[in-house]
């Protein structure tokens, strides 16, 4: 299954809600997550099956989504979010996303 | 607490192999599986594959069949990759990271090992 993340570049203004969106090419039935990797570091898991959130991830991280296409959104954007982010899904094979890089405007 | 630790990085000649390490603690080893996921600079993920420590299993990306061999030490609870014939295609940074044995999402990362391929 591939992948495709939408922008693969995003600038918004703290406070902002943002909204990063998944596309499978396949149904991924709900076996997906979020990682956010920031700038030399390994990659965090935010969110898995589709909406359950990690343990220790701020709240205003969600996830939503069905089918092919899936969402992360971030309700206030904060100085400390900046980062890329990867959608990863593991129904069938295992595959990562591109990325959306998240800057602060 | 749950830790990966890795090994240090590599810089290597092109056609040799390099051995990396991820040794676990915090948690029971063999309840997990351990997976190793490729970074190239600049660029995103690639799964390379798996290994169930409990049963000594592996699984594969076919793109790393006979490029990567995945083995685990259960009684120092490490696991290990080598990568063999390296060209500068292999430069990248290599992650372990652990899921549930039933559900192959990834919950702890390792700090990754930076492998360089360089005459």
């Amino acid at each position: 299954i591939q992948l495709t993340q939408s922008p693969s570049l995003l600038s918004a203004s703290v406070g902002d809600r943002v909204t990063l969106s998944c596309k499978g090419s396949q149904n991924i039935n709900n076996y997906l997550a979020w990682y956010q990797q920031k700038l030399g570091e390994a990659p965090k898991l935010l969110i898995y099956n589709t909406n359950s959130l990690q343990t220790g991830i701020p709240s205003r991280f969600s996830g939503s989504g069905s089918g092919t296409d899936y969402t992360l959104t971030i309700s206030s954007l904060q100085p400390e979010d900046v980062a890329t982010y990867f959608c990863y899904q593991y129904n069938n094979g295992l595959t990562f996303g591109s990325g959306t890089k998240l800057e602060i405007k | 607490e749950v830790k990966l630790q890795q090994s240090g990085d590599e810089l290597v000649r092109p056609g040799a192999s390099v051995k990396m390490s991820c040794k676990a603690s915090g948690y029971t080893f063999t309840d997990y599986a351990m997976h190793w996921v490729k970074q190239s600079p600049g660029q995103g993920l690639e799964w390379i594959g798996t290994i169930i420590p409990l049963i000594d299993t592996t699984s594969y990306n076919q793109k790393f069949k006979g490029k990567a061999t995945l083995t685990a030490d259960k009684s120092s609870n490490t696991a290990y990759m080598e990568l063999s014939r390296l060209t500068s295609e292999d430069s990248a940074v290599y992650y372990c990271a652990r899921s549930d044995s039933g559900y192959w999402y990834f919950d702890f990362w390792g700090p990754g090992t930076m492998v360089t391929v360089s005459s």
